[in-house]
């Protein structure tokens, strides 16, 4: 089944205390994102990736990392969380060079830093 | 700066009508536009796309406008369901294969 897979599902962490939330995507797709949802702010974006060794920022970077050494994976780094970084966070992915950038998300991670 | 609004009160219609959803925006000139239905919860999943040559497609109850002109795009379901009630996004291409999101509007569609 064709999907975007992410870990943890549910994280509660405590301010200061790295983690990282594993992305994954079986499409082949080179294109792959991060976003954060927050009410009333929509979907934003993180940081993205057009391929391998390839990310750049999205509009609210700070206070994230991110890496793409495989085309399947991209996870996302939280060095030091903040209580601000409690959100609901979604990976999606796409082609590059198709028609249009229809794009496959994730789950979602829902996020708590106390 | 570029904005993209879509009304942010929940669109309560009586099952068997027709919803429609706006999404307006400004300072963009997309080359298309997306719609994104969303349950709670869970991640955005893709329902259509418009090309900004295009003036309307559908997709069995689903239509989509999109006028370049207005800066605006109508999303309309016929013949609403219960199954019909999500939150639907619009997203417009912004280049580079990044997209922009509205807010959403709740959609619920009663008995």
């Amino acid at each position: 089944e064709a999907q975007v897979t992410q870990n943890p599902r549910y994280l509660i962490t405590v301010t200061g205390k790295k983690l990282t939330v594993t992305c994954s995507q079986n499409m082949n797709h080179e294109y792959m994102s991060w976003y954060r949802q927050d009410p009333g702010l929509g979907l934003r974006q993180i940081y993205y990736s057009m391929n391998v060794e390839v990310t750049d920022k999205g509009d609210v970077p700070e206070g994230y990392k991110v890496s793409r050494k495989e085309k399947r994976n991209f996870p996302l780094i939280l060095e030091s969380p903040s209580p601000n970084q409690t959100s609901l966070y979604f990976c999606a992915s796409s082609l590059i060079g198709h028609s249009y950038n229809e794009q496959f998300f994730g789950p979602g991670t829902r996020l708590t830093v106390l | 700066s570029q904005k993209i609004e879509q009304n942010s009160e929940a669109l309560n219609i009586q099952e068997g009508k027709t919803a429609t959803l706006t999404c307006n925006y400004t300072n963009y000139s997309p080359a298309y536009l997306q719609w994104y239905r969303q349950d709670p919860g869970r991640g955005p999943v893709f329902l259509l796309l418009i090309r900004e040559n295009e003036k309307e497609k559908r997709k069995e109850r689903l239509k989509v406008t999109f006028d370049t002109t207005l800066k605006q795009s109508l999303f309309h379901i016929t013949a609403s369901q219960p199954a019909d009630s999500a939150t639907y996004l619009c997203a417009l291409e912004r280049g580079g294969n990044k997209l922009t999101f509205g807010t959403g509007t709740q959609l619920k569609v009663e008995l």
